[in-house]
């Protein structure tokens, strides 16, 4: 049973506009999130994060948004940029102290110059 | 900066063969992780670890073993290497309470 679903495996943005990565769960009892960025060849690196308290969390040009009673957040990138393409997985964490990720399949982002 | 170092960045073995991935980190953490990619399946765990000699099963440890024998090197161990084994394979790395993986750069296993 896959708790942590990113259902568009895909995703292709214009320069300059809008990337919304969006992602579901379904296990109450995660309380932490986290994107991950990961280019071919190499590890996944860490995005941003967010805690079950907040619903939003900004770093510059990514921003998410947790929206806990629909169990769904998602990662906007603002203005994309062709170095954005990458590969993005959203992964959550259940109970404070647990130390262990799930993570979701991940959606391609290709940004379009 | 943490770092974490896998041995290989691209490994060719046969099939039936014992191959060893391994994985140091410098950071002091006391988690340790074992991770395969596969296109449309995402990142599956197969082992991880808390703490030296200690070692939990993940979701996928089948035709899999870990080694744990000092806190920096964590290992994965393919008893006799299978084609379906062929994947690239992530170590990551974690303080003990913290959310934040350091992952290293993978290895490329191709089974033949």
């Amino acid at each position: 049973d896959q708790q942590v679903k990113q259902n568009s495996p895909s995703l292709s943005v214009q320069e300059g506009r809008i990337s919304i990565l969006n992602c579901d769960y379904t296990n109450s009892m995660f309380d932490y999130f986290l994107w991950y960025k990961k280019y071919p060849a190499e590890g996944p690196t860490f995005l941003i994060s967010i805690s079950s308290i907040k619903d939003k969390n900004e770093d510059g040009r990514f921003t998410v948004f947790l929206n806990k009673s629909a169990k769904h957040l998602s990662l906007h990138i603002v203005p994309s940029q062709p170095g954005d393409s990458a590969v993005y997985f959203c992964a959550a964490s259940a109970g404070a102290g647990s130390y262990q990720l799930t993570f979701g399949k991940g959606t391609k982002l290709s940004v379009i110059p | 900066d943490v770092k974490v170092t896998q041995s290989s960045r691209y490994l060719v073995k046969r099939t039936g063969e014992k191959v060893f991935l391994e994985c140091v980190q410098d950071m002091d953490h006391e988690n340790m992780f074992w991770y395969r990619q596969d296109p449309g399946l995402g990142l599956r765990l197969i082992y991880f670890s808390y703490d030296v000699k200690m070692k939990e099963k993940g979701d996928i440890p089948e035709g899999y073993s870990v080694s744990r024998e000092k806190k920096e090197r964590f290992s994965l161990i393919l008893e006799s290497a299978s084609t379906n084994q062929t994947s690239m394979y992530l170590c990551a790395s974690t303080l003990r309470g913290g959310y934040g993986y350091t992952f290293g750069s993978g290895t490329r296993l191709t089974v033949v």
